[in-house]
């Protein structure tokens, strides 16, 4: 059985960074992208990007070029992403999906001082 | 980008009836592989996106038969025949054929 195991909520301050994690099992963690999906409260999805844990090779959507950063181990199955100057605006529920077909249970993080 | 748009915004369904919820592209969806990367998602409250169509008319594994996916090229349509309580939630289109992945706005299912 596929499962995603996300990283639990995180409380941070405005201006610091954050990252979460994504612990794979059930498959070939090298085998599949590992994508990521921001959904701010009561709304829609955003996709952020993908990583292919195999190389590491990311791609990223133009907005989040410069807030979010994709990782991989493979030494763990856990895929990781790091957010960067945390703004009111990062305040969102956060998923990891392996092709948009499996996904984990999200990571709510909040930015508050 | 592909702008994927949704509607309606929300639905009110008796139960037992049938729903369509439409989205469309604006670029087509069609690879030149013959698969149109158009997918359906359904969000019950506080919990992930689950993959309801794929590939524009494919069953997901688990999902009832009462849901079906159809369309073209830019436009495209999931229909819920039967609805149910368990159906209630928020419906997504998103496209896959190329970075950045989009997505609808979304149309919330709700029971009259």
């Amino acid at each position: 059985e596929v499962l995603l195991q996300q990283s639990g909520a995180e409380l941070v301050r405005p201006g610091s960074s954050v990252k979460i994690s994504c612990k794979a099992s059930g498959y070939t963690f090298t085998d599949y992208y590992m994508h990521w999906v921001k959904q701010r409260p009561e709304q829609g999805l955003v996709w952020i990007g993908r990583i292919n844990p195999a190389n590491g090779n990311t791609v990223y959507a133009e907005k989040f070029k410069s807030k979010a950063t994709l990782t991989a181990d493979k030494s763990s199955n856990t895929a990781y992403m790091q957010l960067s100057s945390l703004t009111s605006e990062d305040t969102a529920t956060y998923f990891c999906t392996r092709g948009f077909a499996y996904w984990g249970q999200g990571t709510l993080v909040t930015v508050s001082s | 980008d592909i702008v994927m748009t949704q509607a309606p915004l929300s639905v009110s369904v008796t139960p037992g009836e049938s729903a369509s919820i439409s989205c469309r592209s604006s670029k087509s969806l069609l690879h030149s592989n013959g698969i149109t990367y158009v997918y359906w998602y359904l969000q019950k409250p506080g919990k992930s996106p689950q993959l309801l169509i794929y590939r524009m008319s494919n069953l997901a594994s688990g999902v009832p038969d009462r849901f079906s996916g159809s369309g073209s090229e830019t436009d495209f349509t999931l229909k819920i025949s039967r609805v149910e309580a368990e159906d209630v939630g928020i419906y997504y289109c998103g496209q896959l054929l190329e970075n950045p992945r989009t997505f609808g706005g979304g149309t919330k299912l709700e029971l009259k």
